[in-house]
């Protein structure tokens, strides 16, 4: 079956621009996870959604980044007036949680999307 | 914070050699720890994992060891072949609250032919 799939693949943009990415996680998995990797550094948590619950954004730079989940499926990270160390590879992962929110899965993670703000 | 230190951050073995990468995490409440590979331009793959209750795990030239009271955990891998070459990330997870995973910042692996 199909994986996570992200789009775009590749994005630049100016500075202060805003940009928009997708990610469209497993069928039927209820957890997605967006991380942050930047040149050379390891993933950086951003923000996990989990069914119906309130999303945890704990992991967000600042109020310029945003996300949402549509219908419990496909995700959207936005970035506001961008800056040029918001530049990383933005990566995507879902994962299977049974009910009650007990882990059962590991997370499977998309091809990424990479980020240039020039 | 949360945080997990990975060692070394690039390792060279010779073709056949074993290679050792070495994790310290902080949280004590974690209680998963995967292992992923990164190939250059492609999101990281799941290649062993091992839960809290469990000292050790192997799969064909693979192998993950915990240590819950020292919070450290290794990945071995046997018999080195080219194709082992990658990134590898350590990370620690709690299966309870948000599943976020708390990753190491990767060790990259050279497999000298």
């Amino acid at each position: 079956g199909a994986g996570v799939s992200q789009s775009p693949s590749n994005k630049v943009t100016e500075k202060g621009k805003d940009v928009e990415l997708r990610c469209d996680p497993i069928s039927g998995h209820t957890a997605l996870y967006w991380y942050r990797q930047s040149l050379g550094q390891g993933l950086e948590f951003l923000i996990y959604f989990q069914g119906n619950s309130a999303p945890d954004k704990s992991g967000l730079p600042s109020d310029r980044f945003s996300a949402e989940r549509t219908g419990g499926s496909v995700s959207t990270l936005t970035i506001q007036r961008t800056q040029q160390e918001d530049s990383a590879v933005y990566l995507c992962a879902s994962s299977l949680v049974a009910s009650g929110g007990t882990h059962v899965g590991e997370q499977y993670f998309g091809p990424g999307t990479r980020l240039t703000v020039t | 914070g949360e945080n997990v230190e990975q060692h070394p951050s690039t390792l060279s073995v010779q073709e056949g050699d074993s290679a050792v990468i070495k994790c310290t995490y902080s949280d004590s409440a974690s209680n998963y720890f995967p292992w992923y590979k990164q190939e250059l331009g492609k999101g990281p793959q799941l290649i062993i994992d091992i839960r809290s209750n469990v000292g050790e795990k192997k799969d064909q030239r693979i192998a993950v060891t915990l240590n819950k009271t020292a919070k450290h955990f290794s990945l071995h891998i046997t018999e080195t072949q080219p194709e082992d070459s990658a990134v590898y990330f350590c990370a620690a997870s709690r299966t309870s609250g948000t599943y976020k995973y708390i990753f190491g910042t990767g060790t990259r692996l050279k497999v000298l032919a």
